[in-house]
């Protein structure tokens, strides 16, 4: 069974904040994709990595793969209040097409 | 366009009742998801349909019946529910059945089980 670990599970900051969220397994994986979702709302792909040590950039998002594709990391930088959600960083492997989804890290960033 | 449909957006039933859930993606998708969401939880698989065929069943009730009339369409038939079903249910769609990244998911359906 492969476990996605992600760290921390709730993040309160003030607006203007860094903050990195962080997902860690023993399994490697072929991609492991980022998505943020809305109370109510389905989970929204942010970004997929592929490469061991990618890193990839959205505005004020970076998102890095680990050498090992067993780990990535999420860091915003500058939070703002649109920010807020629930950030889910799902692996998957050549195997099949099933996901699996870490715990999630529920991020509110005050005004 | 990368945007999968759900409907209804709320549904609320009885223990008693018979509904579906609908959901449809027109990206050329050949393999679409069901997944149950409980509060503050990750997206639990629930089915797997590669080129409209059921390819995996995570041990899911059989008061949970999916369906795939086709390959934009993929349906969730609901009987005899139990109030601990009451979850956001999402539906997802990829595009390679042997490559489950790039999942794009639907708005969910919030379900309440009365």
């Amino acid at each position: 069974t492969q476990l996605l670990e992600q760290s921390p599970q709730f993040l309160s900051i003030q607006e203007g904040e860094n903050l990195t969220v962080y997902c860690n397994s023993s399994s490697v994986f072929s991609s492991l994709q980022w998505y943020r979702q809305e109370p109510g709302e389905g989970p929204v792909l942010l970004v997929t990595v592929v490469t061991g040590g990618e890193v990839k950039k959205l505005k004020r998002l970076t998102f890095q793969f680990g050498d090992a594709r067993k780990d990535s990391s999420l860091h915003i930088t500058a939070a703002q209040p649109g920010d807020t959600g629930l950030y889910l960083c799902a692996g998957a492997t050549n195997a099949g097409n099933m996901l699996t989804f870490g715990g999630g890290t529920r991020l509110m960033v005050k005004p | 366009d990368t945007e999968v449909t759900q409907t209804p957006k709320h549904l609320v039933m009885g223990m008693t009742n018979k509904k579906s859930l609908k959901c449809e993606q027109h990206m050329g998708h050949r393999a679409m998801y069901w997944y149950k969401q409980k509060a503050k939880k990750p997206p639990e698989l629930m089915f797997v349909y590669s080129y409209e065929k059921l390819s995996i069943n995570e041990s899911v009730p059989s008061r949970f019946s999916p369906e795939c009339p086709n390959s934009s369409l993929l349906n969730l038939h609901l009987h005899a529910l139990q109030p601990e079903d009451s979850a956001l249910y999402l539906c997802a769609s990829s595009q390679d059945p042997g490559l489950s990244y790039e999942q794009y998911f639907g708005p969910g359906t919030r379900l309440t089980v009365t």
